[in-house]
């Protein structure tokens, strides 16, 4: 089942922070996030294994709360090369399949 | 080496041809991955090996056949293609089962598919 990314779009001024929510109907175990820039392929940012934890890549840093079935990825002071489709995928019930949600677009102005 | 090497980059294709794309990795991965992206969504799972079997089959229709000939290689056969089929389509490979890693997906640059 799909997970479900909110919001669809958002446009920025760079140094501006951004939150990007990634919620699923059904118990997660692990959230990935990934970005695609325009024209290229998507890019791994980083994997959340249990409940609660947190990890970083750049000043993009994400949350999983495993009880509310959600995940949320933080972008702070963000700069224009932070702009792209953010994809969230949650692994589905086969062993290597990966669901993407439907993706927020970010964009950073100057 | 962490890339996964897709070709040709571009690719023009008529109704009645046959064509085949390609992708390679030498990263030790045992899952490799076939997904179409059409614009503005997110990539949309076709097939999946594992450890050279092909594992998962998303019902494409069977003008495309994928085929894996070693654990660095993965083809996708088109044949007899439709104008709707044009899209980015996008090779993964991931580590194999049992590590933390698992799943995460390691894309190559696509092949732009046009179908006339």
């Amino acid at each position: 089942q799909q997970p479900v990314q909110s919001p669809q779009a958002v446009i920025l001024r760079e140094g501006e922070d951004a939150v990007i929510n990634c919620s699923s109907s059904k118990a997660l175990y692990s959230v990935h996030w990934y970005r695609q820039k325009h024209g290229e392929a998507p890019v791994f940012l980083m994997i959340l294994l249990k409940g609660g934890e947190q990890k970083g890549h750049e000043k993009i840093s994400a949350s999983f709360n495993e009880k509310k079935q959600q995940s949320s990825l933080y972008l702070t002071a963000s700069q224009l090369s932070y702009s792209g489709t953010y994809f969230c995928g949650t692994p589905s019930d086969y062993g290597n399949k990966l669901v993407f949600g439907a993706g927020t677009i970010l964009r950073v102005k100057s | 080496d962490t890339e996964v090497t897709q070709t040709p980059k571009h690719l023009v294709m008529g109704m009645t041809n046959k064509k085949s794309l390609k992708c390679e990795q030498h990263m030790g991965h045992r899952a490799m991955y076939w997904y179409k992206q059409k614009a503005k969504k997110p990539p949309e799972l076709m097939f999946v090996y594992s450890y050279e079997k092909l594992s998962i089959n998303e019902s494409v229709p069977s003008r495309f056949s994928p085929e894996c000939p070693n654990s660095s290689l993965l083809n996708l056969h088109l044949h007899a293609l439709q104008p709707e089929d044009s899209a980015l389509y996008l090779c993964a490979s991931s580590p194999p089962l049992g590590t933390v890693a698992k799943n995460i997906q390691y894309f190559g640059a696509g092949t732009r598919l046009s179908v006339l």
